[in-house]
């Protein structure tokens, strides 16, 4: 079993409505929960980054984080054609990083 | 100012060369990292380093050597290239290894 499971999509959503992207894990240590956009051929850029259970809210982005059941989300409220990208979680325990396969996802104009 | 850096963006080369991958930043972090991301996307990591010290060696053949000539930089080199070897290169840097990382532009690879 991987460490980190995320369904690569694709996802292909209109314009401003609401966009759910998960990830379930296996290790219980995992204690940092981080999610990364990536536009093509590009690096990977810091989105959310929450520490242990519990949600975070940043603009149009809220990412939960649900210990007991091992799984992660990021919301995308009112998605613009702009948030066409591929979204990884990134989840860490001590110096151990392990990143989901990443959800590609559309937003059509 | 760019965080975390890399050269070459392209690099296109033949089976059995050698070459190296370049990777700098000036966020004042003391660890770096260098991952694999594969034809699917999967990003895996290869290397980190602390304070000039090995800290991570996933189970990457040893034709990849990183080396760190200081705290700014971690440069890859890889011996008798294969086409397996084909992918793109992130380099990414955080403060502590527990941390959030920030990642470079990413060097795309073709062995030929």
């Amino acid at each position: 079993q991987k460490e980190v499971e995320q369904d690569p999509g694709p996802l292909s959503v209109p314009e401003g409505a609401i966009v759910s992207l998960n990830c379930t894990y296996s290790n219980s240590a995992f204690q940092y929960f981080m999610w990364y956009r990536q536009y093509s051929r590009k690096g990977p850029e810091l989105l959310m980054y929450t520490y242990s259970s519990g949600n975070k809210e940043d603009g149009r982005f809220t990412a939960q984080v649900d210990k007991s059941s091992k799984y992660i989300s990021l919301f995308i409220r009112d998605s613009q054609p702009s948030d066409s990208a591929t979204y990884l979680c990134a989840m860490s325990a001590g110096n151990q990083f392990y990143f989901g396969t990443g959800t590609s996802l559309t937003v059509i104009p | 100012d760019t965080a975390v850096s890399q050269t070459p963006k392209y690099l296109v080369t033949q089976m059995g060369n050698d070459k190296s991958i370049k990777c700098e930043q000036n966020l004042g972090h003391d660890t770096m990292y260098w991952y694999k991301q594969d034809s699917k996307k999967f990003l895996k990591i290869m290397f980190s380093y602390n304070n000039k010290e090995l800290i991570i060696n996933e189970t990457v053949p040893n034709r990849f050597s990183p080396k760190s000539p200081d705290k700014a930089h971690l440069n890859l080199h890889i011996n008798s290239l294969e086409l397996g070897d084909s992918a793109v290169y992130f380099c990414a840097s955080s403060q502590g290894d527990r941390d959030t990382q920030y990642f470079g532009p990413g060097t795309r690879l073709t062995v030929l």
